[in-house]
C-alpha cells in the first residue's frame, strides 16, 4: 500500500529565507507526485506536479526515486506563501493519497 | 471560472441521525471524488466515481455510508446513523478523465464541515 509522510507539521520562516517542505513516499511502482496548497479561507488547489517539471510561484520540487522523496523548495519565502501544503501520490487512476500536511508560516 | 459546489457548508447533527451532503462537479468532469479530512490530517479518499459508476469505494464504511451519482453529474454522500467519530470535513473533487493513462488535476470544492454531537 502507498503511503505519504510529511514529517514537519509546522515550518516557521522569515520572509526572504529559504523554505523546504519534506515529503517521503512509499510505493513500489512509478508514482505521480503532486503538491497541493490550501491558503486561508480558500479551497485546496494544485500547486505543482512532478511530471510537468515547472516552477510555480517560485516553488520547485524534485522527485528522487532513490530516496523516495519529493521535497518542495523555494529560495526566498514570501508572506503570501503562508498556507497548508499537502504532498500527494497517485499511483494509478487518479486515486490520490495525501500526506498529513505541513503548515508554513512566513513571518515578516 | 467554473468551480465545484458543495452544500451545506456546515452541518451539526446528533449522533444516530442521518445526514447528507451534496456535490456538483465542474461541468464535463467525468470523475468525482469524496474525501474525508479529519482535523490535523490530510484528505482520505472515501469513494471515486467514473460517470455514474463507482470505481473505488474500498475506504467507504459501507455499514453507514452510501454515495450515489445517479445521472453521472451531481452526487450525494449519506451517513446513517452518524457517529461522533464522523466529525470531519467532507471534500468533493472532480477531474476530467480519459480512458488511457495519466492522472489529472483534481479540483476541490469548499467542503462540508460536519460536527456530530
Amino acid at each position: 500500500a502507498q503511503r505519504v509522510t510529511q514529517p514537519e507539521k509546522l515550518l516557521s520562516v522569515f520572509k526572504g529565507a529559504p523554505v523546504e517542505l519534506k515529503c517521503n513516499y512509499s510505493y513500489s511502482g512509478s508514482p505521480e507526485l503532486f503538491w497541493y496548497v490550501q491558503y486561508s479561507r480558500q479551497r485546496l488547489q494544485l500547486l505543482l506536479r512532478h511530471i510537468s517539471r515547472e516552477s510555480i510561484k517560485g516553488f520547485t520540487a524534485d522527485l528522487n526515486k532513490g530516496e523516495t522523496s519529493f521535497h518542495l523548495k523555494k529560495p526566498f519565502a514570501q508572506e503570501e506563501d503562508s498556507a497548508m501544503y499537502y504532498c500527494a501520490l497517485a499511483p494509478q487512476g487518479n486515486k490520490l493519497t495525501f500526506g498529513g500536511g505541513t503548515r508554513v508560516l512566513v513571518k515578516p | 471560472e467554473a468551480e465545484v459546489a458543495q452544500s451545506p457548508r456546515y452541518k451539526i447533527t446528533e449522533k444516530s441521525q442521518a445526514v447528507a451532503f451534496w456535490c456538483d462537479p465542474i461541468s464535463g468532469h467525468a470523475t468525482l471524488y469524496w474525501y474525508r479530512q479529519i482535523l490535523g490530517q490530510g484528505p482520505e479518499l472515501l469513494v471515486q466515481f467514473q460517470d455514474e459508476s463507482v470505481v473505488d469505494d474500498s475506504q467507504l464504511p459501507k455499514d453507514r455510508f452510501s454515495a450515489e451519482r445517479l445521472k453521472g453529474v451531481d452526487s450525494t454522500l449519506k451517513i446513517q446513523p452518524a457517529e461522533l467519530g464522523d466529525s470531519a470535513m467532507y471534500l468533493c473533487a472532480s477531474s476530467p478523465s480519459l480512458p488511457w493513462t495519466g492522472s489529472y488535476e483534481q479540483y476541490f470544492g469548499p467542503g462540508t464541515r460536519l460536527t456530530v454531537t
